[in-house]
């Protein structure tokens, strides 16, 4: 079945650093949507990637949809305190008629040091 | 205010002890789901619904079930709950299925079997 594989599992970087977390998929993407869960919370909904090559930001944050529709990056430039979580993708699973089945990579757990 | 609320937040119970977890949202939203998250294992989906009475299997759906009763609420209910069901379960909802539209989840509910 379609997978998605994110890496790494976990960055530790210091307060400043930049910091990239990947996700690759075996097959072609319909589009891909990433999510912030901090310590203790729930994943929350950062921003959706539909087309080939699309980059988008948020403030510190780059988000980048691969060109074959197979792989996405999360940039986050200087990194703070408050970029501490674990960051997910999410694809939607198309097969055998089963359209609502939804992914999640296993996530990249970011600690930052002050 | 907009939200997805769960309940229990907490439970430790006993093997075999039936039990329910509520989740009701108030955004009229159409799709909805549950997840277990376990660590190094990110999370995955047990069940989604589309719509009132239509519900599907996710990635892990053995040893739980479902209901879509009516649009609001999708409850997950584990009829003879084991150790290997102890995990922390976040519900979701979205507007709709159609484009793939951002998940809101609830504060999650974490479960102990023992």
């Amino acid at each position: 079945g379609q997978q998605v594989m994110q890496i790494p599992q976990y960055q530790h970087v210091q307060e400043g650093e930049d910091f990239t977390t990947y996700c690759n998929s075996s097959t072609t993407l319909s589009n891909i949507q990433w999510y912030k869960q901090r310590p203790g919370g729930h994943p929350v909904f950062l921003i959706q990637l539909v087309k080939s090559g699309e980059v988008k930001k948020q403030k510190r944050l780059t988000f980048q949809f691969g060109e074959a529709k197979k792989n996405s990056s999360l940039h986050i430039t200087a990194t703070q305190t408050t970029d501490v979580g674990t960051y997910f993708c999410a694809v939607l699973m198309n097969y055998g008629g089963s359209q609502g089945n939804l992914i999640f990579g296993k996530g990249t757990k970011l600690s930052v040091k002050p | 205010e907009a939200q997805v609320t769960q309940n229990p937040r907490y439970l430790i119970t006993v093997t075999g002890k039936k039990l329910t977890v509520t989740c009701s949202q108030n955004m009229n939203h159409e799709y909805m789901s549950w997840y277990r998250q376990d660590p190094g294992l990110g999370l995955r989906q047990i069940y989604y619904s589309m719509n009132v009475e239509v519900t599907d299997k996710g990635d892990v759906p053995e040893g739980y079930k479902v209901s879509r009763k009516e649009k609001r609420n999708f409850p997950l209910i584990l009829e003879s709950p084991s150790p290997n069901q102890t995990s922390l379960y976040f519900c979701a909802s979205s507007l709709s299925f159609s484009g793939f539209q951002p998940q809101h989840f609830g504060d999650g509910t974490r479960l102990s079997i023992l």
